[in-house]
């Protein structure tokens, strides 16, 4: 069965540093997301990508965030300077319409930690 | 402000035994509703999604309800197995100039015990 793929599972990072998320859509997915739960808080939406680039950006999508398709197959999320708050669970997904009409499929989620 | 509210924040029950979570919405205009189950470190899995005009949707045994006029959906889940612990998140989308805001549920956490 297709699924989204996130990589790496963990991954640790020193405060200041920049971090890239990395996630491989379901193939014949045209729409892509970007989410992040805070341990113990719900899932947060950050941002949405259609055609190559950014359809819809919540509030917590600041200048210090970036999304990428840089080929056919990965979907990317960048953090160029991680705070201590950016630590969380990060999840990609992945839908084949909008989200208006089909679900979305998630990955397994990259946990970032910023020490 | 959109905001899902939902009930229990917590759940332990008996394996075999039927429970209801309950989620209550504020989010208009509304677009559609969903259940999903997240696994502790795991991304949700969808379970179910209702649009305006759908009042009861199963998959297998999860049953959902939405009452569109009082803003409330249930998740039923019936003969419980060990394997339903996780977390239920409810996340209703609602349309806004041609996108969709999504709102998610903090979740009922359920432990199915033998």
């Amino acid at each position: 069965e297709p699924e989204v793929t996130q990589t790496p599972s963990h991954q640790v990072t020193q405060m200041g540093q920049e971090v890239i998320l990395r996630c491989v859509p379901i193939s014949n997915h045209l729409y892509f997301y970007w989410y992040r739960q805070i341990l113990g808080q719900k899932v947060e939406f950050l941002v949405s990508f259609y055609n190559n680039e950014i359809s819809e950006k919540s509030e917590i999508f600041d200048d210090q965030f970036s999304v990428e398709r840089p080929d056919g197959s990965n979907f990317t999320l960048k953090i160029r300077s991680t705070k201590l708050e950016d630590s969380a669970m990060y999840f990609c997904a992945s839908s084949e319409e909008s989200r208006a009409r089909t679900e979305a499929f998630f990955g397994q989620g990259t946990r970032l930690t910023v020490v | 402000k959109n905001q899902v509210e939902q009930s229990p924040q917590s759940l332990i029950i008996l394996e075999g035994k039927n429970c209801t979570l309950q989620c209550n919405y504020t989010v208009s205009p509304f677009s559609n509703l969903r259940w999903y189950k997240q696994d502790t470190g795991r991304g949700p899995v969808s379970l179910t999604i209702m649009t305006f005009s759908e009042n009861t949707k199963s998959n297998g045994r999860y049953t959902a309800t939405l009452d569109a006029d009082t803003k409330q959906s249930s998740l039923h889940i019936t003969a419980s197995q060990l394997s339903d612990s996780a977390s239920y998140i409810c996340v209703v989308s609602a349309n806004s100039g041609g996108y969709q805001k999504v709102t998610f549920g903090i979740g009922t956490k359920l432990q199915v015990i033998p």
